[in-house]
């Protein structure tokens, strides 16, 4: 089966760094999401990744291996802000995108 | 800026009623979806649409329908609402089939069937 896993929950301290992991194990592998949702909000994009390596925008920079199946999104400076759920989406080899339940990220003063 | 709007926040219907969930996106975008939302789950793929009155089935279509009478409009119908269809809905566009675009959400609406 498809599988995407990501932390259910993570907190961490305003002005820190954060680490948020996603492991996939697709059928096959066309690139790999990252979007930012607010609760009770819309989701909305913060990255794409299809090759391997670290691609920085800003704060926010999203790591990919594919030979491991494993991304990461790297959260610079935090703010009260980037308080939020985190999803991971992975599109498979027929081009279908799997999406995980999402990492639900705490910020404290 | 793209613009997905969705007629309803909040909704709460009675088990057996037929509910209609209105999305409208400003874009011209070609692709529209409808997912749902539940805890500790991924978004799960309803039906999405690339073009006018064209549908396709997605993971979890059983108990919906969905209609696409104009580009910028995708409706999703459950003809008879259930219990366990109690969730958040959210609709999304994107320009073009290219599954490398991102997807442009509306801000959800949260449906309670009792």
């Amino acid at each position: 089966g498809q599988n995407i896993d990501q932390p259910t929950e993570m907190t961490a301290t305003e002005g820190a760094i954060v680490q948020i992991n996603c492991t996939y194990q697709t059928s096959g592998f066309n690139g790999l999401f990252w979007y930012q949702q607010h609760a009770g909000e819309a989701p909305t994009f913060l990255s794409y990744n299809v090759l391997d390596g670290l691609e920085e925008k800003g704060r926010f920079s999203s790591f990919l291996s594919r030979s491991k199946g494993y991304s990461y999104l790297l959260l610079k400076e935090l703010q009260m802000k980037d308080s939020a759920s985190y999803l991971c989406a992975v599109i498979d080899s027929n081009y279908q995108l799997i999406w995980g339940a999402g990492t639900k990220l705490i910020i404290k003063p | 800026d793209v613009k997905v709007t969705q007629s309803s926040r909040y909704l709460v219907k009675r088990t057996g009623e037929k509910v209609f969930l209105e999305c409208v996106q400003d874009m011209d975008h070609e692709n529209m979806f409808w997912y749902r939302q539940d805890p500790g789950l991924g978004l799960r793929l309803i039906y999405f649409s690339y073009d006018v009155k064209m549908k396709e089935k997605g993971d979890i279509p059983e108990g919906y329908s969905v209609s696409r009478e104009k580009k910028e409009r995708f409706s999703l119908i459950l003809e008879s609402a259930s219990t366990n269809q109690t969730s958040m809905y959210l609709c999304a566009s994107s320009p073009t089939l290219d599954p490398y675009n991102e997807q442009f959400f509306g801000p959800g609406t949260r449906l309670t069937v009792l």
